[in-house]
């Protein structure tokens, strides 16, 4: 049984908005849910973290419904530089990175 | 302001030997953690310290100690090595208290033949 279920990739254009979705059934109830990026040969970088309800920095929106089961990072009109792998970071019975989604933008 | 440190960056290790992964923050962080990501997949966390003289396992410790030295350092100790720990090690700090939001060190790529 998966702890948490993200789509493995997904690609879009530059310009566009992406959303990527965490599932998470079993989530702790007093815990962040965090989102980091990754590039190649690197470690990930943080993103944006929330309890619940919408949060929004200066990179991402991030969107978690009042059952806390699920998370959408949004990410705002993409660019190249964007490409990346997405992970969602909760705490099931441990801390749990997600499966990851791959986003591939295009010009 | 380095963030996190880790050493080496880079090893290589036949069966059965032994070795001790560094990891440093300069952040003043409560939380050290340590994770492995295999080829193409996400990472699992190994270890964690909520705060200096704590340890607390991950999803899979199984093959590893871990020493929180003090409030800066944390190392993952490998005792026998075995080729299905080929993986790249990656440590990162937080400032705790509930917040996840870490900060990662650059990795150390670890072959065991």
């Amino acid at each position: 049984l998966a702890k948490t279920t993200q789509p493995i990739s997904m690609d879009s254009y530059e310009g566009q908005e992406v959303n990527i979705t965490c599932s998470h059934n079993n989530i702790a109830t007093n815990d962040y849910i965090t989102w980091y990026q990754q590039f190649p040969s690197q470690g990930p970088r943080f993103i944006i973290q929330g309890y619940k309800t919408k949060v929004t920095n200066e990179v991402a929106s991030l969107f978690i419904p009042a059952d806390r089961k699920s998370s959408t990072l949004s990410l705002p009109p993409v660019s190249l530089s964007d490409t990346a792998v997405y992970y969602c970071l909760v705490v099931l019975d441990k801390l749990i990175f997600g499966t990851g989604t791959r986003l591939q933008v295009f010009p | 302001n380095a963030g996190v440190t880790q050493t080496p960056k880079f090893q290589v290790l036949k069966t059965g030997q032994s070795m001790t992964l560094q990891c440093a923050q300069d952040m003043n962080h409560n939380s050290m953690y340590w994770y492995r990501q295999d080829p193409g997949m996400g990472l699992r966390l190994i270890y964690y310290s909520a705060s200096e003289g704590t340890t607390d396992k991950g999803e899979v410790p199984n093959g590893y100690n871990v020493s929180r030295l003090n409030k800066r350092e944390f190392s993952l100790r490998l005792e026998s090595a075995a080729p299905s720990q080929t993986s790249v090690y990656f440590c990162a700090s937080s400032a705790g208290q509930g917040s996840y939001e870490q900060y990662f060190g650059p990795g150390t790529r670890l072959t065991v033949t």
